[in-house]
C-alpha cells in the first residue's frame, strides 16, 4: 500500500525560531499533498492543499506567511512554521494523493512543541 | 455548508460486546464516506469507505459500517470489541474532489 512518512516525528523548539516538517510519499508520486493541524482531542483542521510545482492553497484563517508550504517534487512537501510561538504547538499531519487514485494516505504526524 | 457530526465524544464498551460509533453528515450530492482510526501520537489509519453499492461495508480489523441514505448516517460497528480497539475514531466525508471533512472524533474505550 501507499506509504507516507513525516520527519521529524517530534520536535521541540524555542519561541521565535522556525521549524521545518517534511512529508514524503515513499512509493508513489503525490500530485497533491494536504496539511492538517490537530488540537488535543479535536478533529483535524485542513490548513492547506498543495499541488506539485504550484503555490499552496490555504484555508481561511490560516496565515500563509506563518505556515510556509513547499511542494517542490512529486514525493516531498514541507511545512515551515516561521517565528514559532507556544500557541503553534500542535500535532501536524500530512496526507498525499497521487495520479492513479484520489485516495488520501496519511502520514504518522509530527508533534511540535514550542517553548 | 458541509458538516460531519459524531455525537458521542466517548464510548465505553466491555470487551466481547458489540460496539457502535455514530456518525451523521450533511453534505451536498453523494459523498464518499470514510472511517479512520488514530492511536496516540500517530496519524490516521484507514478502516473502510463507502462509495456506492451495498449499504454494509466491511473494513479492516473486523470493523464494518452501515450507510443509511435517508438518515444520512454512516455508523461504525464491530460485533465483538477487543481491548486493542481502544483508540480515537474519525468519520469523514468527501463530497467532491480531494477535500475531506472530518467529524470531531469519538474516543472508544474497551474495558477488559
Amino acid at each position: 500500500g501507499a506509504v507516507v512518512s513525516q520527519h521529524p516525528s517530534r520536535v521541540i523548539c524555542k519561541s521565535g525560531t522556525s521549524v521545518k516538517i517534511e512529508c514524503r510519499s515513499l512509493d508513489f508520486q503525490a500530485t497533491t499533498m494536504f496539511w492538517y493541524r490537530q488540537f488535543p482531542k479535536k478533529s483535524l483542521m485542513l490548513m492547506a492543499t498543495s499541488n506539485e510545482g504550484s503555490k499552496a492553497t490555504y484555508e481561511q484563517g490560516v496565515e500563509k506567511d506563518k505556515f510556509l508550504i513547499n511542494h517542490a517534487s512529486l514525493t516531498l512537501s514541507t511545512l515551515t512554521v516561521t517565528s514559532a510561538h507556544p500557541e503553534d504547538s500542535s500535532f501536524y499531519i500530512c496526507s498525499a494523493s497521487g495520479r492513479e487514485s484520489d485516495e488520501q494516505y496519511f502520514g504518522p504526524g509530527t508533534r511540535l512543541t514550542v517553548t | 455548508a458541509q458538516s460531519v457530526a459524531q455525537p458521542e465524544d466517548q464510548v465505553n464498551v466491555a470487551e466481547g460486546n458489540p460496539l457502535t460509533v455514530k456518525c451523521t453528515y450533511s453534505v451536498s450530492g453523494n459523498p464518499y464516506l470514510f472511517w479512520y482510526v488514530q492511536y496516540p501520537n500517530r496519524g490516521l489509519q484507514f478502516l473502510l469507505k463507502y462509495i456506492t453499492g451495498d449499504n454494509l461495508v466491511k473494513g479492516s480489523y473486523g470493523f464494518e459500517a452501515e450507510f443509511n441514505k435517508s438518515q444520512t448516517s454512516f455508523h461504525l460497528k464491530k460485533p465483538s470489541a477487543l481491548v486493542s480497539d481502544s483508540a480515537l475514531y474519525f468519520c469523514a466525508v468527501r463530497p467532491f474532489g480531494n477535500q475531506f471533512y472530518f467529524g470531531t472524533g469519538t474516543s472508544l474505550t474497551v474495558i477488559p
